[in-house]
C-alpha cells in the first residue's frame, strides 16, 4: 500500500513569491491534515479536512495561506505571498475515519526555504 | 500555551541500555496518547499509543506509562537499539476530537 504522497519534497523561492504544496492521501482515507513544522518543534495543524470539507481551519493564516480539496481525494496548499517566516517543513497525513481515534498517516513533507 | 511539553530536547543513550522519554500535558481534556517517531527526511511514523484507561501499554521493545494524576508519560525503549535513533514526538488528542497536538520532540541517540 502506497503511503501519503507530497511534492515537491524541498522548495527555494523568494520573499514574496507564491508557493504550492501538493498531496496525496493513502487511499481510501477520507481525513487528511496539513500541518507546520518549525525548527526544533513538533508539527502544528493548519487544516483539517473530512471529504472535502475543512473541518477546522481554525490554525490557518487565511490572509495568505489557503487549501482545497476539490474531489475529496487529493490536496493543494499554497501560500501567497510567502514571508521569510514560512520557512518550515509541511506535512501532510491522512487517516480513516471509524472509531473514535484514527492513527494519521504522515508524509515526507516539503521542506520550504523563503530567502 | 504549550498543551504538551518535552522537556529534554535530547537524550543520549548507550546501546542495550533503557532509553526513557518524557512527556508532560496540561489540557486534563486529553484522553488519548501517542508516540511518534522520526527520521531525518522522513514524516513522523505511529509507534505506540494508550488512552487514558490504561496506565501502561507494550509492544515489543516499546512500552509506554501514563500518570494521569501528574499528567505525564513516559516511552520506555529497552533494550535500545541503533536504529532507534530519532527524533520522538510525544502527541495528545481528545478521542473523538480527530486532532493531535504534538509536544516539541526528543531527539534520542544510541551510542555503540
Amino acid at each position: 500500500e502506497a503511503g501519503v504522497v507530497q511534492s515537491p519534497r524541498y522548495k527555494i523561492i523568494e520573499k514574496k513569491q507564491p508557493v504550492a504544496f501538493w498531496c496525496n492521501p493513502i487511499s481510501g482515507h477520507n481525513t487528511l491534515y496539513w500541518y507546520l513544522q518549525n525548527l526544533g518543534q513538533g508539527p502544528e495543524l493548519l487544516i483539517r479536512y473530512e471529504n472535502e470539507e475543512a473541518v477546522d481551519d481554525s490554525q490557518l493564516p487565511k490572509d495568505r495561506f489557503s487549501a482545497e480539496r476539490l474531489k475529496g481525494v487529493d490536496s493543494t496548499l499554497k501560500i501567497q505571498p510567502a514571508e521569510l517566516g514560512d520557512s518550515a517543513v509541511y506535512l501532510c497525513a491522512s487517516s480513516s475515519t471509524s472509531g473514535f481515534y484514527n492513527e494519521q498517516f504522515f508524509g515526507p513533507g516539503t521542506r520550504l526555504t523563503v530567502l | 500555551d504549550q498543551q504538551v511539553k518535552q522537556n529534554s530536547p535530547s537524550l543520549s543513550v548507550q546501546e542495550g541500555r533503557i532509553s526513557i522519554l518524557n512527556c508532560d500535558y496540561t489540557n486534563s481534556m486529553f484522553d488519548y496518547f501517542l508516540w511518534y517517531k522520526k527520521y531525518p527526511a522522513e514524516g513522523p511514523t505511529f509507534l505506540i499509543s494508550i488512552s487514558s484507561i490504561k496506565d501502561k501499554n507494550e509492544d515489543g521493545r516499546f512500552t509506554v506509562f501514563l500518570n494521569k494524576s501528574a499528567k505525564h508519560l513516559s516511552l520506555h525503549i529497552v533494550p535500545s537499539q541503533p536504529g532507534d535513533s530519532a527524533v520522538y514526538f510525544c502527541a495528545a488528542s481528545v478521542r473523538g476530537a480527530q486532532k493531535l497536538v504534538f509536544g516539541q520532540g526528543t531527539r534520542l541517540t544510541i551510542n555503540p
